[in-house]
């Protein structure tokens, strides 16, 4: 298993400043993930982050607006960019041990509010 | 490319009545399936998963889901709910075309009334 924790568990934030958000993991793991929860819907994965190469973006999100870092196997950031309104969701750290058929363990995740 | 369908946003259930939360999923190829159950301002915690094998999978707190290749369906079930399984279940899949991606439904909101 593994014990993922975030920072910041929330913040509000004005329009056009940027955030970052840590995810701290209790074990080495390859593959992490970051997600977005908009209110009252489901996750939607922004990114894959694996140590040692560069993020890959899902197809509507981009690098410029969210930015990732992977310096180690516990730990990744997530940027918020440049923010709306249209980005205060929740967003989920997420990694997997193993391969598909491996459980996802999920961060508390960080709420954000942008005004 | 794999989607997941949940046929329920909503289900209000009486507490000791059974439930079933719908799931539907579609994908050219094997997929790995798993419920996932988040509780009011936390994050999601795994209830069962559905690798291979038994198509009758257990979960934690008395769910279990039935795989049902010729339906493409992953429903969950439990024979009597409490109060406190009020909350969003999210089915996914992962493996297959979509790798190591894991696609989440859009969440069904179970609601146990006393």
């Amino acid at each position: 298993s593994a014990v993922i924790s975030q920072k910041p568990s929330r913040d509000i934030c004005q329009r056009g400043t940027s955030l970052t958000i840590q995810c701290q993991v209790d074990s080495q793991v390859t593959m992490m993930f970051w997600y977005r929860q908009q209110p009252g819907q489901s996750l939607t994965l922004i990114a894959t982050a694996n140590q040692g190469s560069e993020a890959t973006y899902e197809s509507g999100f981009v690098i410029d607006k969210f930015p990732i870092s992977r310096p180690n196997l516990t730990f990744s950031t997530l940027t918020v960019s440049n923010m709306s309104p249209e980005d205060s969701s929740i967003y989920l750290c997420s990694v997997r041990i193993g391969g598909a058929t491996d459980t996802q363990y999920f961060g508390p995740g960080t709420r954000l509010t942008v005004l | 490319a794999q989607s997941v369908t949940q046929l329920d946003s909503q289900v209000p259930v009486f507490e000791e009545a059974p439930v079933e939360l719908r799931c539907n999923y579609s994908s050219s190829v094997s997929v790995y399936l798993f419920w996932y159950v988040q509780y009011p301002n936390q994050g999601l915690q795994l209830l069962l998963k559905y690798l291979s094998g038994s198509t009758l999978v257990k979960g934690i707190n008395g769910f279990e889901a039935e795989f049902n290749k010729s339906q493409t369906s992953f429903h969950l079930r439990k024979p009597s709910v409490h109060i406190s399984d009020t909350a969003e279940y999210f089915c996914a899949v992962s493996g297959g075309g979509g790798g190591f991606k894991t696609i989440f439904g859009a969440g069904t909101r179970l609601f146990v009334k006393a």
